[in-house]
């Protein structure tokens, strides 16, 4: 089956700098990639996803990057602000069902 | 989008006893439901995979015996905890799939189980 692997597991920055989260996937069947935002005791929201037949796409302050060869995709946050402090998880699905990475909490200080 | 429910939110039962979640697709109807679990710090873990009108497939160490899965309408999917113990204790989350050239995935706001 598909398996995930996410890098950082941890992310400080400082307001205004840029933060990239890194993954893998395993499954080259696999062709839907998002990534969510959680917060504490909430449910993950959907904040930016890409397909494969897409390498890259933008949303304001928000990138995700594609590379279907070498099986991994990274989240892009530019100008980072401190509500952007938060879990995120990448996930990728090859049929309907989701597997999500180990997530990666991130910090951003004022 | 597209909004799914869950009750109860919170739940806190004695151990032994079962708990059931409910999961509901309030707008839409959704031939597949997920049921995930979280533990503290930890990432979203698939339990099964539940489709209306049959058997839910369970992942790999998921004991199908402990953890009931019933989807018997288009917008209902339960989750039944039997035997509970404390190390059950986590976030239960469904999310419900909305199929078509999308194929978005919606999830509902998770259920805070603790075991005593």
């Amino acid at each position: 089956g598909e398996n995930v692997e996410q890098h950082p597991s941890t992310l400080s920055v400082q307001e205004g700098d840029s933060a990239v989260i890194k993954c893998t996937y395993s499954d080259s069947a696999s062709n839907y990639f998002p990534w969510y935002k959680q917060e504490l005791g909430k449910r993950p929201q959907l904040i930016i996803d890409i397909r494969s037949n897409v390498g890259e796409k933008k949303d304001q302050r928000i990138a995700v990057t594609l590379n279907k060869t070498a099986k991994h995709f990274s989240l892009h946050i530019t100008e980072t602000q401190p509500e952007d402090s938060a879990v995120y998880f990448c996930a990728a699905r090859a049929g309907t069902a989701l597997i999500f990475g180990k997530g990666t909490t991130l910090s951003v200080s004022s | 989008g597209a909004v799914v429910s869950q009750h109860p939110s919170r739940v806190i039962c004695k151990s032994g006893t079962s708990v059931k979640i409910e999961c509901r697709s309030l707008d839409f109807q959704a031939t597949t439901m997920f049921w995930y679990r979280q533990f503290p710090k930890q990432s979203l873990m698939l339990m099964a995979t539940s489709n209306e009108g049959s058997k839910a497939t369970y992942e790999q160490g998921v004991e199908k015996d402990k953890f009931l899965i019933n989807h018997a309408s288009l917008t209902l999917s339960t989750l039944t905890v039997t035997s509970a113990h404390p190390e059950d204790s986590s976030f239960y989350i469904c999310s419900a799939f909305l199929a078509g050239v999308a194929g978005e995935q919606f999830f509902g706001p998770g259920t805070r189980l603790t075991v005593l």
